[in-house]
């Protein structure tokens, strides 16, 4: 069985402070690791999609690194409208339907 | 990007009557669209995967005969909640994949809050 952990499930920065978010995960093969932000009442905002160890994806202050056990999204100096929880999801390789399993997710708080 | 749509975003009805929510992929067409359902600080229950042209793949422990599932063409999938009950009650959001093969994305509706009273 597929599963996803995500941690910290909450984490509180002040603006400018960079800080990461992990993603373990376990499959039994990996497809595609995903990860989206939501904010509180919307859908989640696609981000990222990685699917080989070693790659790595950016936007803005957002960076995404994977391995073979894990992903991180790096948050380099972080503004207060970066507050959000963020999803990581995965798709593994039996999987029939591209359907997604998805972590717990992180809230993050960035104070001015 | 790719913009996915959802309506209404908000819906309340009695007990005992059916609601229809549609999920329309904008910008680009999509073959398989997916429905979440989201309860309060947690995260996204996949309830079923729908497909175009062919009858929608329901998860484990979801009721096909209440959440109704329609993939009528490539951008417009519709879940229809049948004699709905307060316990029906949350956040229902859509996606749809864009892409073929093994190298896709999956984006996102905003979300409809369906309110059973």
């Amino acid at each position: 069985e597929d599963q996803v952990t995500q941690s910290p499930e909450a984490l509180r920065l002040q603006e400018g402070e960079s800080s990461s978010l992990n993603c373990s995960y376990t499959v039994s093969g990996l497809r595609g690791l995903f990860w989206y932000r939501q904010d509180p009442g919307k859908g989640p905002e696609f981000l990222f999609t990685l699917y080989s160890a070693g790659e790595e994806k950016e936007k803005e202050r957002l960076k995404a690194t994977l391995t073979k056990k894990e992903s991180f999204l790096h948050i380099t100096a972080p503004k207060p409208e970066d507050s959000a929880t963020y999803l990581c999801a995965v798709q593994a390789m039996e999987t029939s339907g591209s359907r997604l399993t998805f972590g717990e997710g992180t809230q993050l708080t960035v104070n001015p | 990007g790719a913009v996915v749509s959802q309506h209404p975003s908000w819906v309340i009805c009695k007990s005992g009557t059916s609601v229809k929510i549609e999920c329309r992929s904008l910008d680009f067409q999509a073959t398989t669209m997916f429905w979440y359902r989201q309860f309060p600080k947690q995260s996204l229950m996949l309830m079923a995967t729908s497909n175009e042209g062919s009858k929608a793949t329901y998860e484990q422990g979801v009721e096909k005969d209440k959440f109704l599932i329609n993939h009528a063409s490539l951008t417009l999938s519709t879940l229809t909640v049948t004699s709905a009950h307060p316990e029906d009650s949350s956040f229902y959001i859509c996606s749809a994949r864009k892409g073929t093969g093994g190298w896709y994305e999956q984006y996102f509706g905003p979300g409809t809050r369906l309110t059973v009273t």
